[in-house]
């Protein structure tokens, strides 16, 4: 049983560079999201989307686009990435919003110099 | 304002022990649900239990219960005879019926079991 996958589980950065954080679950959850976790702030809503074609930004979007043009696969792109992006970032998914718990994948850390 | 609030930061017991981690929400629907997630040293993060806003009663599950009392907004995790494999971050999360696609975490617990 797969779940929720994220790749890559850690990645490099210097700023300014560009990388995509890959996101796919095979339950059929329409629910998906992102959040990061940072030290003293636990996990916060980056982006979320509750179907193929709707994303909707969270409490913390800026520097970070998302698109989901399937119900597997909601990728998290950072166009030119910052300091303050690193980051242990967690992609999860749900049976419904509000309704069912949400199942997260392992985890990508990320660190931007 | 924060919608949930976990105001123990880190805390130590010694093996055996019982331990209260303590979890105070905010909202105004009447129709939420309330979750704990438990992070191991190893960084995932593994689902506990949810309750919905109109289920009052406490559950148990082994050394695991929860207390959940509407009237003081506070959804409190307890672990009886702590063990060494409890050493973990808890969060605590909110999510309200009217904006069902977010969901609220605490800023977590970390618990410290030492043997």
């Amino acid at each position: 049983n797969a779940g929720v996958t994220q790749t890559p589980k850690f990645q490099v950065l210097k700023t300014g560079q560009s990388m995509t954080l890959q996101c796919a679950q095979d339950m059929n959850h329409e629910y998906m999201s992102w959040y990061r976790q940072d030290p003293g702030m636990g996990l916060r809503l980056i982006h979320y989307s509750v179907g193929a074609g709707i994303t909707d930004q969270g409490e913390v979007p800026n520097g970070y686009n998302v698109s989901r043009s399937t119900t597997e696969d909601f990728p998290l792109r950072l166009l030119s990435a910052a300091p303050s992006q690193t980051s242990v970032y967690f992609c999860a998914s749900s049976y419904g919003p509000g309704h069912g718990e949400l199942f997260f994948g392992e985890g990508s850390r990320l660190t931007v110099l | 304002a924060q919608k949930v609030t976990q105001a123990q930061t880190e805390i130590s017991v010694v093996e055996k022990e019982d331990v209260t981690l303590d979890c105070v929400y905010e909202t105004r629907d009447t129709t939420y649900y309330l979750f704990w997630y438990k992070q191991p040293p190893s960084g995932e993060l593994v689902f506990l239990i949810r309750r919905n806003s109109f289920d009052e009663q406490n559950e148990i599950s082994g050394r695991y219960s929860w207390n959940f009392q509407k009237s003081t907004s506070s959804f409190n995790f307890t672990i009886t005879a702590s063990q060494v494999v409890d050493s973990a971050v808890y969060f605590c999360a909110l999510s309200e019926a009217r904006t069902g696609n977010q969901f609220y975490f605490g800023t977590g617990t970390s618990l410290t079991v030492i043997p």
